[in-house]
């Protein structure tokens, strides 16, 4: 089935650690995107890649890194720098600009 | 840039009775507005679309109106049953616009 994944479904993380969270497509989609959600609120955009080896910044990249080595990977990195990590974590993909929006079940981060 | 204002945040129904949510974009130029239901601990999945050139879609129970003039579209949900009780995201992007911007969401509760 094609869909998109993200892994783990819980993470916990020491203050001072960087950790990564996987997102996986094999929906054969150009762009992918990294949202966060805090409780109640809505979707802020972290990262988004249009396409294989470039990305752009969201309106809260500060504290986080991606890369974009495969079409079907996004891997997202929760650095040290970022000060609030613990949120829940969604991962998208589209076809292209200005078409529905795939969602993996997303990655709930906690800092210990 | 694309703003999306979204209202009511929270919402309580009886079931059987209807519901409506109300967004706003600030961007003239954007064309594509999907709506996506999210339930507890879950990714965001796509429920109904609307392009810039339909005034209104329906799909049973769900229906959607756009108004381009005063730049607002709603979300109707008719015959409200306890499942339909989620989080709700309006959004809206162009054609050459790289992101999707969402709604702040708008919790749905229906009470049986």
């Amino acid at each position: 089935d094609g869909g998109i994944t993200q892994s783990p479904k819980y993470l916990f993380r020491k203050e001072g650690q960087n950790v990564t969270l996987s997102c996986e497509q094999n929906l054969n989609h150009d762009a992918m995107y990294w949202y966060r959600q805090d409780p109640g609120q809505g979707l802020r955009l972290i990262y988004y890649s249009q396409i294989v080896n470039d990305f752009q910044k969201g309106d809260i990249a500060e504290g986080y890194s991606v890369s974009r080595e495969k079409k079907e990977s996004f891997p997202l990195t929760v650095t040290s720098a970022q000060k609030n990590p613990t949120a829940f974590y969604l991962c998208a993909s589209t076809a292209t600009v200005n078409t529905e929006a795939f969602f993996g079940q997303g990655t709930r981060l906690t800092v210990v | 840039g694309e703003n999306v204002e979204q209202h009511p945040s929270t919402l309580s129904v009886q079931e059987g009775d209807s519901a409506v949510i109300k967004c706003t974009y600030s961007d003239s130029a954007s064309n594509y507005f999907p709506w996506y239901k999210q339930e507890l601990g879950k990714g965001p999945q796509l429920i109904i679309d609307i392009r810039s050139n339909v005034g209104e879609k329906k799909d049973q129970r769900i229906a959607v109106t756009l108004n381009k003039t005063a730049k607002h579209f709603s979300l109707h949900i008719t015959e409200t049953q306890p499942e339909d009780s989620a989080v709700y995201f309006c959004a809206a992007s162009k054609t050459s616009y790289d992101k999707v911007i969402f709604g702040p969401g708008t919790s749905l509760s229906v009470i049986p």
